[in-house]
């Protein structure tokens, strides 16, 4: 089945701890992005890439890391220095205009 | 600044009525727009989409019209099922410093009761 899949579906941080939430896509779609969801917001945007091996800051990036090495792989770091880290954050893909988008993690601090 | 409005957070409606969200607009450059369904825990879903040059587009019990003179666009969904009750997101597209991306607004919850 072609898709995005987001794992893990629940992440729990410790204080001071980096993570990486990981999303993977079979569609063969050049566009990947990052958006994080806090309760009654919208999307909002933290890393887009295009190709591989480039990346574009979004419109919250800080604190947040990614790379793109492979075409289907894009993660997410979520560093120490992201002080409200809890939030939902999705991935998604595209070929175009229409973005295609994953289930979800959804982050926790401890 | 909000460039995506959507000012009605929440929209109540019977079951087989018509259910109206609505979503404002800043830039009149925006030229393709967009609409979501997302449920709980979910990601969203593509629902149905808009180019600037029609002012209409049908999908089964979807439409979407657009007031380019307004920066107004609405999504028409009838008749209303239960299963339709879910947060739906305006997004536009933009294409800016060379990348394209969405911009999304906050969402309208809708519920549809019996």
């Amino acid at each position: 089945d072609g898709g995005i899949t987001q794992s893990p579906k629940y992440l729990f941080r410790k204080e001071g701890q980096n993570v990486t939430l990981s999303c993977e896509q079979n569609l063969n779609h050049d566009a990947m992005y990052w958006y994080r969801q806090d309760p009654g917001q919208g999307l909002r945007l933290i890393y887009y890439s295009q190709i591989v091996n480039d990346f574009q800051k979004g419109d919250i990036a800080e604190g947040y890391s990614v790379s793109r090495e492979k075409k289907e792989s894009f993660p997410l770091t979520v560093t120490s220095a992201q002080k409200n880290p809890t939030a939902f954050y999705l991935c998604a893909s595209s070929p175009g205009n229409i973005q295609y988008f994953g289930a979800g993690t959804r982050l926790s601090v401890l | 600044d909000q460039q995506v409005k959507q000012n009605s957070p929440s929209l109540s409606v019977q079951e087989g009525r018509i259910s109206i969200l609505n979503c404002d607009y800043t830039n009149s450059m925006f030229d393709y727009f967009l609409w979501y369904k997302k449920y709980p825990a979910e990601g969203p879903t593509f629902l149905i989409s808009i180019s600037s040059i029609k002012d209409k587009n049908e999908d089964g019990r979807f439409t979407v019209f657009l007031n380019k003179s307004a920066k107004h666009l609405s999504l028409h969904i009838v008749p209303s099922q239960p299963g339709d009750s879910a947060v739906y997101f305006c997004a536009v597209y933009m294409f800016s410093g060379g990348y394209n991306k969405l911009i999304f607004g906050a969402g309208t919850r809708l519920a549809v009761h019996p």
